[in-house]
């Protein structure tokens, strides 16, 4: 079945180090969108990208999505302690089902 | 406008009961999505809704399971009987596809099996 795949599963940073996940899908996806979930909180999207080689910043976050729209990756600037959290990527997979998938997650620890 | 809403936000309920967990979509999103997530893992797919429809129900884990969205509006999902590997955390989501595809996840429901 379909599957994203995120590496790591987990990243220590000091805070002000910078952190990037990658994200990568086994076919061509249409888009992909990314989540943060807050420890005991909800996945909150963040972004969406669309367009192959699309890069997109938000303050210290930058995200893109790769030539082939097969991988993206979400890169953060100078970590702080309020970035702590899990980074989902997610995929739409059409056809019939428009069925949204979620990575397997990257859990950032910051220490200040 | 409300968010996704469910209820309970907490439930514990011994092996071999039935729990029914509800939820709330946005008003207008047709589109309804159950996931668990267990032990700070994965956040796994359950079913998708459109309307009152199943459109996927591939990630049911077995027929314990029981989902439905009478009408289109709120859905329930509901285990009977519950077995302690049922236990998570058990998102909606609702989207509306005609403005974007941004998913708007509720609060969820803790599930434990004692």
């Amino acid at each position: 079945g379909q599957q994203v795949m995120q590496i790591p599963q987990y990243q220590h940073v000091q805070e002000g180090e910078d952190f990037t996940t990658y994200c990568n899908s086994s076919t061509t996806l249409s888009n992909i969108q990314w989540y943060k979930q807050r420890p005991g909180g909800h996945p909150v999207f963040l972004i969406q990208l669309v367009k192959s080689g699309e890069v997109k910043k938000q303050k210290r976050l930058t995200f893109q999505f790769g030539e082939a729209k097969k991988n993206s990756s979400l890169h953060i600037t100078a970590t702080q302690t309020t970035d702590v959290g899990t980074y989902f990527c997610a995929a739409i997979y059409g056809g019939a089902t428009n069925k949204l998938i979620f990575g397997t997650g990257t859990l950032l620890a910051v220490q200040p | 406008e409300a968010g996704v809403t469910q209820f309970p936000s907490h439930s514990v309920i011994e092996k071999g009961q039935t729990v029914t967990l509800r939820c709330d979509p946005i008003s207008g999103h047709d589109n309804l999505y159950w996931y668990r997530r267990v032990m700070g893992k994965e956040i796994k797919f359950l079913l998708h809704f459109v309307k009152e429809s199943k459109q996927d129900e591939s990630g049911m884990p077995n027929n314990r399971f029981l989902a439905e969205r009478t009408g289109g509006t709120y859905s329930t999902l509901k285990v009977q009987p519950a077995e302690l590997e049922d236990s998570g955390v058990y998102f909606c989501a609702s989207i509306r596809y005609s403005l974007n595809t941004e998913a708007f996840f509720g609060q969820g429901t803790r599930l434990t099996v004692v």
